[in-house]
C-alpha cells in the first residue's frame, strides 16, 4: 500500500524568507500528488496537484512543488512567506486516476515570525 | 469548485450520545466522502458515501459506529454513535471534482469539530 511522509511536524520560518516542505511517498508506480492546507478553523484547501508532464507544478498563492521521481518526493516550496501562510500542510497521494481515496501525510504546522 | 457546507461546524458531546453531522453540496455529485482527523493527526478516509445504496466503509470503522445516510445527489449525513472521548476530532466532508485536466480532484467541507467529554 502507498504511503507518505513528511518528516518536519512543525517548521517555522521569518516572514519574507523562503520556505520548503519536504513529503516522500511510497508507491511502485507514479502516483498522483496533493498539497492541502488547512488554516485554523478551516476545511483543507488544495494548493496544488501532480498528475503528469511537467515536474514543476505551479499552485495558488504562490506555492510551487517539483516531483522527483529518482527521490520518490514531492516537496513544497515559496520563495517568499507571508503571515497569511501559517497554518498546516498536508501532502496526500492517490494511486487511481479516480482519485477518490487519497491517503494524507501527517502534516507540517507552519508558524510565521515576524 | 464544489461548495461544502458542513453542520455543526463544532460541537461538545457527552460520552454515551450520538451526534449527526450533516453535509450540503451545491452541485449533484456522485461520491461523497466522509474523513476524520484526530487531534494532531492526519485525515483518515471512513466511508464513501453512495446514492441509492450503502456506504462503503474502510478497515476499522463500521456502520454500527458511523452510520451514513445519502438520500440524495447533494446531501449526506455522518452519525458518530455511543461517543467516547476516543471520537473526540474533526470530520470533514468531501467530494470529487472534476479538474481542467480531466482528473478528480478531492474538495472538502470546513469539518465538525466534536469534543467528548
Amino acid at each position: 500500500a502507498q504511503s507518505v511522509t513528511q518528516p518536519d511536524i512543525h517548521i517555522t520560518v521569518s516572514e519574507g524568507a523562503s520556505l520548503e516542505l519536504r513529503c516522500n511517498y511510497s508507491y511502485g508506480a507514479t502516483p498522483y500528488l496533493f498539497w492541502y492546507v488547512q488554516s485554523p478553523g478551516q476545511g483543507l484547501q488544495l494548493l496544488l496537484k501532480y498528475f503528469s508532464g511537467d515536474t514543476l507544478v505551479q499552485g495558488i498563492k504562490g506555492f510551487e512543488a517539483e516531483f522527483k521521481r529518482s527521490q520518490s518526493s514531492f516537496n513544497l516550496r515559496k520563495p517568499s512567506v507571508h503571515w497569511s501562510d501559517a497554518a498546516e500542510y498536508f501532502c496526500a497521494v492517490s494511486t487511481n486516476f479516480g482519485n477518490e481515496k487519497l491517503t494524507f501525510g501527517t502534516g507540517t504546522r507552519l508558524t510565521i515570525i515576524p | 469548485s464544489a461548495v461544502i457546507s458542513q453542520k455543526p461546524s463544532r460541537d461538545i458531546c457527552q460520552r454515551g450520545t450520538s451526534l449527526t453531522i450533516q453535509c450540503q453540496v451545491d452541485s449533484q455529485v456522485t461520491m461523497m466522502f466522509w474523513y476524520r482527523q484526530q487531534p494532531g493527526q492526519s485525515l483518515t478516509l471512513i466511508a464513501t458515501a453512495n446514492q441509492g445504496s450503502e456506504a462503503t466503509y474502510e478497515s476499522g470503522f463500521v456502520i454500527d459506529k458511523f452510520p451514513i445516510s445519502r438520500p440524495n445527489l447533494t446531501f449526506s449525513t455522518l452519525t458518530v454513535s455511543n461517543m467516547s472521548p476516543e471520537d473526540s476530532s474533526i470530520y470533514l466532508c468531501s467530494v470529487l471534482d472534476r479538474s481542467r485536466s480531466g482528473a478528480n480532484v478531492l474538495t472538502f467541507g470546513a469539518g465538525s469539530r466534536l469534543t467528548v467529554l
